[in-house]
């Protein structure tokens, strides 16, 4: 079982469409929750960061983390058309050492006038 | 500010061949991190240094090996070069080892 599991896709929306996009997770260290977007062919890059269970808003994307049933989500409303990409969740642990993320596989979003 | 700058964008090598990719973090940014990611999937830990020590390693053979320079711009090493090493490698900074990562555009490595 890998430690992030995350709907590949693909999944396609109207425009002004809500979106959801979701991650479950299976070691219960994550402490840290991020979701990026990813253009094809470049970077991601990160739109949400969050470290507790809870909402947190910016703009139109709204992250989501429930640690109790370790499952993370990330809304997006009215969705455009350059919202089309692959969003990436990722969450990483406390350690002494680093910073490493664990990816989930990315969600292909893709939003039709 | 320049974000994080990777180079070369593009890379063909051959089996059994060396690469070399160089990354500048964002100004400000001490630690560099590297990361592999093979096409559908998401991206793979294999490095991240902090004021040129090595401060994690995922599980990656040991033809991989990177360092990281006094002005913190690092270089990301593959030897013997396998058809499966073909892959975007992207490179992540942020100010401090904990906090926020920050990836660059990557380079498109293809191994012939």
């Amino acid at each position: 079982q890998k430690e992030v599991e995350q709907d590949p896709g693909p999944l396609s929306v109207p425009e002004g469409a809500i979106v959801s996009l979701n991650c479950t997770y299976s070691n219960s260290a994550f402490q840290y929750f991020m979701w990026y977007r990813q253009y094809s062919r470049k970077g991601p890059e990160l739109l949400m960061y969050t470290y507790s269970s809870g909402n947190k808003e910016d703009g139109r994307f709204t992250a989501q983390v429930d640690k109790s049933s370790k499952y993370i989500s990330l809304f997006i409303r009215d969705s455009q058309p350059s919202d089309s990409a692959t969003y990436l969740c990722a969450m990483s642990q406390l350690t002494g050492g680093g910073n490493k993320l664990t990816f989930g596989t990315g969600t292909q979003l893709k939003v039709e006038l | 500010d320049a974000g994080v700058t990777q180079s070369p964008t593009h890379l063909i090598k051959t089996r059994g061949q060396h690469v070399t990719l160089r990354c500048s973090p964002i100004s400000g940014h001490k630690s560099v991190s590297w990361y592999q990611q093979v096409l559908g999937q998401g991206p793979q830990f294999i490095f991240q240094y902090y004021e040129k020590e090595e401060r994690g390693r995922g599980n990656f053979p040991d033809r991989f090996s990177a360092r990281q320079f006094p002005n913190y711009s690092s270089e990301l090493n593959v030897n013997a070069l396998l058809l499966g090493d073909s892959a975007l490698y992207l490179c992540a900074s942020s100010k401090e080892p904990n906090e926020k990562l920050f990836f660059g555009s990557g380079t498109q490595l293809s191994v012939l």
